[in-house]
């Protein structure tokens, strides 16, 4: 069964650093998404991708924030310059428009010292 | 705006217990899609069901069932006869239609013991 994968699974930083969120989407799927969740929280929406743009972001994504596709195949999220409250659970998720469901990939736990 | 409640925190049941989760939603959307997610304690988000706002019917998958009442703006899961795996935080969410992004429900934490 297809599985929408991301790496690393986990990745500790050094605040003021850049990191690079990998997300590797189910092959068919054309709609992509970055979700976090903060230790023992709920799920948050970051930003969705669609046809090689932004399609909506919350109020999390800010500046520094950025996604791409810069492969066609590989989806990433960077953060330009870490912040300790940037420590979550980062989330992919892919979905195609016969379902309409997101699946969601295991997750990239980012840890900033 | 869309909101998600699950206003239990948290559950503890004994093997073998039937078990049921709430969730209740608000939209001004006419139209729109409801979900449940399980989250083991390993951390992935596994789909159980999506539901559109057009399909009332109840649905029994083994031992998992959702009632879903639009009148009540209410999407609750029920566990029957629950078993240790079952052992997970349980995220009910909603989005105005397909593919589009999803508001969370705080979760209800889930412990089933031997």
């Amino acid at each position: 069964e297809p599985e929408v994968t991301q790496t690393p699974s986990h990745q500790v930083t050094q605040m003021g650093q850049e990191v690079i969120l990998r997300c590797v989407p189910i092959s068919n799927h054309l709609y992509f998404y970055w979700y976090r969740q903060i230790l023992g929280q709920k799920v948050e929406f970051l930003v969705s991708f669609y046809n090689n743009e932004i399609s909506e972001k919350s109020e999390i994504f800010d500046d520094q924030f950025s996604v791409e596709r810069p492969d066609g195949s590989n989806f990433t999220l960077k953060i330009r310059s870490t912040k300790l409250e940037d420590s979550a659970m980062y989330f992919c998720a892919t979905g195609d428009r016969s379902t309409d469901t997101q699946y969601f990939g295991p997750g990239t736990r980012l840890t900033v010292l | 705006a869309q909101k998600v409640t699950q206003a239990q925190t948290e559950i503890s049941v004994v093997e073998k217990e039937d078990v049921t989760l709430d969730c209740v939603y608000e939209t001004r959307d006419t139209t729109y899609y409801l979900f449940w997610y399980k989250q083991p304690p390993s951390g992935e988000l596994v789909f159980l069901i999506r539901r559109n706002s057009f399909d009332e019917q109840n649905e029994i998958s083994g031992r998992y069932s959702w009632n879903f009442q639009k009148s009540t703006s209410s999407f609750n899961f029920t566990i029957t006869a629950s078993q240790v795996v079952d052992s997970a935080v349980y995220f009910c969410a909603l989005s105005e239609r397909g593919n589009t992004p999803l508001v969370f429900g705080k979760g209800t934490r889930l412990s089933v013991i031997a």
